[in-house]
Formats: C-alpha cells, sequence, structure tokens
C-alpha cells in the first residue's frame, strides 16, 4: 500500500515569486509519481509524471518535480508563478506494472497574490 | 472534444432519493476509475473497470453504491437511497492499457443531497 502526504495546505506566494509545494510518499515497492492541478469546479489535469529516468522531471506550465528516493519525496516548483496559477495541487502515488490503484494527497491550495 | 465527459455536472436531490451519473471515457481507453472528492480532500478511489469486468472496489462503495460499464465503453454510478453524507464530487477518469497509469479526468458531477 501506499500513502501520500502534502504537508502544505495552502500556500500564498506573491505573483512572479518562486514557488515550491511539498510532497512526500511511502511505499514497500517501487513507485509512479505525478502531480496534478485542479482548478475549481473542474477535473484534475496531469501536470508531471516521474515513471523512471531523470530524476528531474519537467510538466506543462513551467513546472518541475524531483524524485529523491533518499528522502522520499517528489516536490514540486516553479521559478515564477503566475495569478494563472492559483489552483489546489494534488501530489499522487502509484505501484508499477499493470494496473495499480493511484492514491492521492490532501492537496495544496497556491494562492498567488497580485 | 476527445477528453473524459461527465453529466449530469450538477446534481441536487432530496435524502432517500436514487441519483445515476454517467461518465463516457476517451474512446480508445480501456481501464475506467470511479473517485470521490469531498470538500478539503484529494479524490478517493471507489473501484475500477478493465472493459466491462469491475476489477476492484473500495470499501467505501457501500451497498447503496452500484457502478457498471456494460459494453465496456461508458459507465454508470448509482447511489440509492442517497445520505446527506454522499455529497461531493464523483470524479471519473480513464487510462489506457499499459504500465504507467497516467489517468485522464474528467470534470466531475457535484452531488448535494439535501
Amino acid at each position: 500500500a501506499q500513502s501520500v502526504t502534502q504537508l502544505d495546505s495552502q500556500v500564498p506566494v506573491f505573483e512572479e515569486a518562486p514557488v515550491e509545494l511539498r510532497c512526500n510518499y511511502s511505499s514497500s515497492v517501487s513507485v509512479y509519481l505525478f502531480w496534478y492541478v485542479q482548478y475549481p469546479n473542474q477535473g484534475l489535469q496531469l501536470l508531471l509524471k516521474y515513471l523512471s529516468g531523470s530524476t528531474l522531471v519537467k510538466g506543462i506550465n513551467g513546472f518541475e518535480a524531483e524524485f529523491n528516493k533518499s528522502q522520499t519525496s517528489f516536490h514540486l516548483r516553479k521559478p515564477s508563478v503566475h495569478i494563472s496559477d492559483t489552483a489546489e495541487y494534488f501530489c499522487a502515488v502509484s505501484g508499477y506494472g499493470g494496473y495499480q490503484k493511484v492514491t492521492f494527497g490532501t492537496g495544496t491550495k497556491l494562492q498567488v497574490i497580485p | 472534444d476527445t477528453g473524459v465527459s461527465q453529466n449530469p455536472r450538477h446534481k441536487i436531490t432530496k435524502r432517500g432519493q436514487n441519483v445515476t451519473f454517467r461518465c463516457d471515457p476517451i474512446s480508445e481507453h480501456n481501464r475506467l476509475y470511479w473517485y470521490r472528492q469531498t470538500l478539503g480532500q484529494g479524490p478517493e478511489f471507489l473501484t475500477y473497470f478493465q472493459n466491462e469486468a469491475q476489477l476492484e472496489k473500495s470499501r467505501l462503495l457501500s451497498d447503496r453504491f452500484s457502478a457498471e460499464r456494460p459494453k465496456g465503453s461508458f459507465s454508470t454510478l448509482e447511489i440509492q437511497r442517497t445520505e446527506q453524507g454522499d455529497s461531493a464530487m464523483y470524479l471519473c477518469a480513464s487510462s489506457p492499457t499499459g504500465e504507467n497509469n497516467e489517468q485522464f479526468f474528467g470534470p466531475g458531477t457535484r452531488l448535494t443531497v439535501l
């Protein structure tokens, strides 16, 4: 079984400032990792995913995340945020191979302040 | 639009009534998932279909809940004798058969039970 912890429920940040949203996971097996974004009253959109290979993963909208196996973390970063980045961000984990249930964290609300 | 679609987008019902939601996945996707998302939480897994076969059900899916995918295409989620605690966003996702488990989400159906 896997679990995901998103330590910050809300993160306020000024426009054009950098941001990091933290995610830690727990698993007894190798994992795939995902970050999804959810805008109000909408479904989830995939930002980026780590499957294997390079531990630095680049996604859409200028976001990137780094997989750190020793620290079991997958933090999401953006060097300069825009007002349009205001949304809720979910970290998620699944096991390898065929169908594996995806487990989501509780989410982090990013509030970009003009 | 070739994304995942869900209908209705919003449903308000009185306690004790039955409701049914529909999900149309991306056409070539064999896997289909239902999730429930309550306020301040990440999506919680409800059930999973591989084609028309329901292969996994969460303990969250009580006897009042039933899901079908009769022809391996669209799926329905029915809740009988709704309770106020059923109020939530119900999300559907689909993915192709394969190893990376990336799921594509629909916009969700928001259920309010009065």
